[in-house]
């Protein structure tokens, strides 16, 4: 199994800020990932975090407003960029091994509020 | 591509009632199939899993069992506890043609309540 630490919780921005949230797994995953769980939705994939190269962003999302890095194995960053109130969300920072079987592991989310 | 539906929400039970949430997929191939839970304020944590068509996964007194023929896995559980109340996920584990693993792909959610 692997542990993710996920921080900040939460934080309440102001509109036009940028917010970096930063994951930490406690043991070397081949894949991480970024979700975005809208309030009372379910969980929508922003992008695959690729070790040492960029990012793979799903549809209707943007490099430009969601930069994410991965600079090794157990740590990723996700930036919200020049945030509105639609970017109030939490965020999820996921892991997973590359065999088919394997679960997902998940840090406990940042809740963001852009005021 | 991969979809899960899962039943709509929410659902209230009485304490030691019966528990079922419907989820059905569609997908390519023979995914691995989950159960995540998602208690107030925390991320989402593995409930169960199973890997291959016939496989019943069980954890908590949660069981689901993977049918390909329905392309179901509905979650069930005997009798609920207060401590059940959470929110959860039917999702599945797509795979690349290399066999590798790919993202999650997650069915609506659905908030249980139980009541003393």
């Amino acid at each position: 199994s692997a542990v993710i630490s996920q921080k900040p919780s939460r934080d309440i921005c102001q509109r036009g800020t940028s917010l970096t949230i930063q994951c930490q797994v406690d043991s070397q995953v081949t894949m991480m990932f970024w979700y975005r769980q809208q309030p009372g939705q379910s969980l929508t994939l922003i992008a695959t975090a690729n070790q040492g190269s960029e990012a793979t962003y799903e549809s209707g999302f943007v490099i430009d407003k969601f930069p994410i890095s991965r600079p090794n194995l157990t740590f990723s960053t996700l930036t919200v960029s020049n945030m509105s109130p639609e970017d109030s969300s939490i965020y999820l920072c996921s892991a997973r091994d590359r065999g088919k079987n394997t679960e997902a592991f998940f840090g406990q989310g940042t809740r963001l509020t852009v005021v | 591509g991969n979809s899960v539906t899962q039943m709509e929400g929410p659902v209230t039970l009485s304490e030691e009632a019966f528990l079922t949430i419907n989820c059905t997929y569609t997908a390519t191939g023979y995914p691995s199939l989950f159960w995540y839970v998602q208690y107030p304020g925390e991320g989402l944590q593995l409930l169960l899993k199973a890997t291959k068509a016939d496989d019943k996964g069980s954890n908590k007194g949660f069981e689901a069992t993977y049918r390909k023929e329905t392309t179901s896995f509905h979650l069930e559980k005997g009798s609920v506890q207060v401590s059940d109340s959470a929110v959860y996920f039917c999702a599945l584990g797509g795979f690349f043609r290399s066999g590798s693993a790919r993202q999650l792909t997650f069915g609506s959610g659905t908030q249980l309540t139980v009541l003393p």
